[in-house]
């Protein structure tokens, strides 16, 4: 089983929706979930950033981790074409010596049609 | 204007060639990667620098070769690359190599 799973989708849907992007993890020693975007030809962008379980809100994004489901997932409220990329989640453990092992899933490509 | 710059954007090398990806950071972090973006992968991770010292080497192959002169600057050096190699090339870095990294734009490698 790998580390992290994401379904790569596409994901396609007309704007104004609420979209769910979701992904599970099998390391229960991952503290940290971050979500990134990644619009064409770009670099990935850190979008959210969450330590506990629970929801975090950020304008039209909710980041939602259950730790006992091993579960994370990105809410995108009102979704916009400019919400058109590649979302990545991302996860990290603590490794030693003050230092931390990131490790991402695949990316789900979303397309949001005006 | 991200704070992570990476030139060049686009490269086409043949096999036999010797060429070099640059990165630069400009948010006073003290950790910088090299990280790999093949299609339909997730991101792999090649090398870790901790103030300038390599900690992390996830068995890639010798043909990739890093260097890190200052906290500020990451080289990538490549020779007798494959085209399997071709890729996108992600620089990153982050304060104390704790959690969250901020990337570059990336170098979009073919190798023919």
């Amino acid at each position: 089983q790998k580390e992290v799973e994401q379904d790569p989708g596409p994901l396609s849907v007309p704007e104004g929706a609420i979209v769910s992007l979701n992904c599970t993890y099998s390391n229960s020693a991952f503290q940290y979930f971050m979500w990134y975007r990644q619009y064409s030809r770009k670099g990935p962008e850190l979008l959210m950033y969450t330590y506990s379980s629970g929801n975090k809100e950020d304008g039209r994004f909710t980041a939602q981790v259950d730790k006992s489901s091993k579960y994370i997932s990105l809410f995108i409220r009102d979704s916009q074409p400019s919400d058109s990329a590649t979302y990545l989640c991302a996860m990290s453990a603590y490794s030693g010596a003050g230092s931390y092992q990131l490790t991402f899933g695949k990316g789900t490509k979303l397309s949001v049609i005006p | 204007e991200t704070g992570v710059t990476q030139t060049p954007r686009h490269l086409v090398m043949g096999m036999t060639n010797k060429k070099s990806l640059k990165c630069e950071q400009h948010l006073g972090h003290n950790a910088m990667y090299w990280y790999k973006q093949s299609a339909k992968k997730p991101l792999e991770l090649m090398f870790v620098y901790n103030f300038k010292e390599q900690t992390e080497n996830n068995s890639v192959p010798s043909r990739f070769s890093p260097e890190c002169p200052n906290s500020s600057h990451l080289f990538l050096h490549l020779h007798t690359l494959q085209p399997e190699d071709s890729a996108l090339y992600l620089c990153a870095s982050s304060q104390n190599r704790v959690t969250e990294a901020f990337f570059g734009q990336g170098t979009r490698l073919t190798v023919v």
